[in-house]
């Protein structure tokens, strides 16, 4: 059964400092993974998609890697910002129409 | 704006009412899915569609009734609910479902409360 953890559950740091979210998964047999942003009551925002066979992918700021033979998934945030503020979440595409998910990691940057 | 649009996007609803929850999706897709978000939970998935046909329920009670009359829209009538059913109900959409350009994207949810 695959599981999606994602360390840490909460971080906080102040404003310009570059950081790392951790995704790790259990099954190495993914479609692809794809890291989503949330605010406060809100809906999801995907941030990046990475395929199955691709190591990493960027937008911006944000920059994502894969390393599947270990089940482990980082985004980078560089240079962070108050408006990164949200919680990000990780999921999986472990199966046809089956998109798993971590319990995120809430991120405050703080001005 | 992610093509994905959900109403109400607040409800608050007694035990013995009889509400639904809209999703509707501007992206051609063919999957449509429901998920629910409850605090210190992953989110889970309860329903999927694909060309209007569910292919997944998972183990969801029978006070939640799904309805997907055609690919861009999906309801979810909700009758006789408990407080424990209070959460983020979140739809979304992909185009096809298991290959490795298939990307979800979600509405932004609708937030129920019941009492």
């Amino acid at each position: 059964k695959q599981e999606v953890t994602q360390i840490p559950a909460a971080l906080s740091v102040p404003e310009g400092e570059n950081l790392v979210l951790n995704c790790s998964f259990t099954d190495s047999a993914i479609y692809n993974l794809q890291w989503f942003r949330q605010d406060p009551g809100k809906g999801l925002t995907s941030l990046l998609l990475i395929q199955s066979s691709q190591r990493e992918q960027t937008s911006g700021r944000l920059n994502a890697s894969l390393d599947k033979s270990s089940g482990r998934s980082t985004l980078y945030i560089a240079a962070s910002q108050p408006g990164d503020s949200a919680t990000y979440l990780c999921a999986v595409a472990a199966g046809t129409y089956k998109y798993i998910f971590g319990t995120g990691t809430r991120l405050k940057v703080l001005a | 704006e992610t093509g994905v649009t959900q109403t109400p996007r607040h409800l608050v609803m007694g035990m013995t009412n009889k509400k639904s929850l809209k999703c509707e999706q501007h992206l051609g897709h063919n999957a449509m899915y429901w998920y629910k978000q409850s605090a210190k939970k992953p989110l889970e998935l309860m329903f999927v569609y694909n060309f209007k046909e569910q292919t997944e329920n998972n183990s969801v009670p029978s006070r939640f009734s799904p309805e997907c009359p055609n690919s861009s829209h999906l309801f979810l009538h909700l009758h006789t609910l408990q407080p424990e059913d209070s959460a983020l109900y979140l739809c979304a959409s992909s185009q096809g479902g298991g290959g490795p350009n298939t990307e979800a994207f979600f509405g932004q949810g609708t937030r129920l409360t019941v009492v």
